[in-house]
């Protein structure tokens, strides 16, 4: 049973234009989310990440929303460039559970120029 | 450049034959974790080390293991690999295992992956 999904498998963009990544978590004991980003041929890298007792967290270009009680956060990039184009995998993770993350299946983000 | 390595990038196996994935880390952190993931899936986590503590998944295989010599390298052993356990495998690090509550926790570093093919 996954217990973080993303919905959506892929999402294409225009250059400038803002991005919105969704995943959804069933796990009420998750009490921190991340997204990392992984290009091709590459480890994925950590992007950005929020804490259970926050409802946004935003660093540059990449913000991060946590709706709790919906069990639901989403990513915006604005203005979205052509080097964002990767996978996007969003992850939870339990301090009872030691920090193991638990991952999404990944979005693919295309940015158009 | 502090990094995680894994070798070989790209590995070729028969059905049963024993094969042993590398990483190694130059961060000097306590934690190494190895991750499944096969295409189109949500990486998976096997099991992790936190220095020589190894912490298997309920769920992994008892097919996998892993050792960790030292601090900068682990290895994942498959004993007998089986068609279905092709897939990219991922090593990460960590410094620690802490957090607290509504604080931040410890980011994990990955490699860039192995890509496994069983014939």
């Amino acid at each position: 049973d996954q217990q973080v999904k993303q919905n959506s498998p892929s999402l294409s963009v225009q250059e400038g234009r803002i991005s919105i990544l969704n995943c959804d978590y069933t796990n009420s004991m998750f009490d921190y989310f991340l997204w990392y980003k992984k290009y091709p041929a590459e480890g994925p890298t950590f992007l950005i990440s929020i804490s259970s007792i926050k409802d946004k967290n935003e660093d540059g270009r990449f913000t991060v929303f946590l709706n709790k009680s919906a069990k639901h956060l989403s990513l915006h990039i604005v203005p979205s460039q052509p080097g964002d184009s990767a996978v996007y995998f969003c992850a939870a993770s339990a301090i009872a559970a030691g920090n193991k993350l638990t991952f999404g299946g990944g979005t693919r983000v295309l940015v158009k120029p | 450049d502090a990094m995680v390595i894994q070798n070989p990038r790209y590995q070729v196996t028969q059905f049963g034959k024993p094969v042993t994935l590398s990483c190694s880390q130059t961060l000097n952190h306590n934690v190494m974790y190895w991750y499944q993931q096969k295409s189109s899936q949500a990486p998976k986590l096997l099991f992790h080390y936190y220095d020589k503590d190894f912490n298997n998944e309920a769920d992994t295989p008892d097919n996998f293991q892993s050792r960790r010599p030292n601090t900068s390298f682990c290895f994942l052993d498959i004993r007998s690999p089986g068609l279905g356990d092709a897939a990219m495998y991922l090593c990460a690090t960590s410094r620690g295992l802490a957090g607290a509550i509504g604080g931040d926790r410890e980011t994990q570093y990955f490699g860039p992956g192995t890509r496994l093919l069983v014939l």
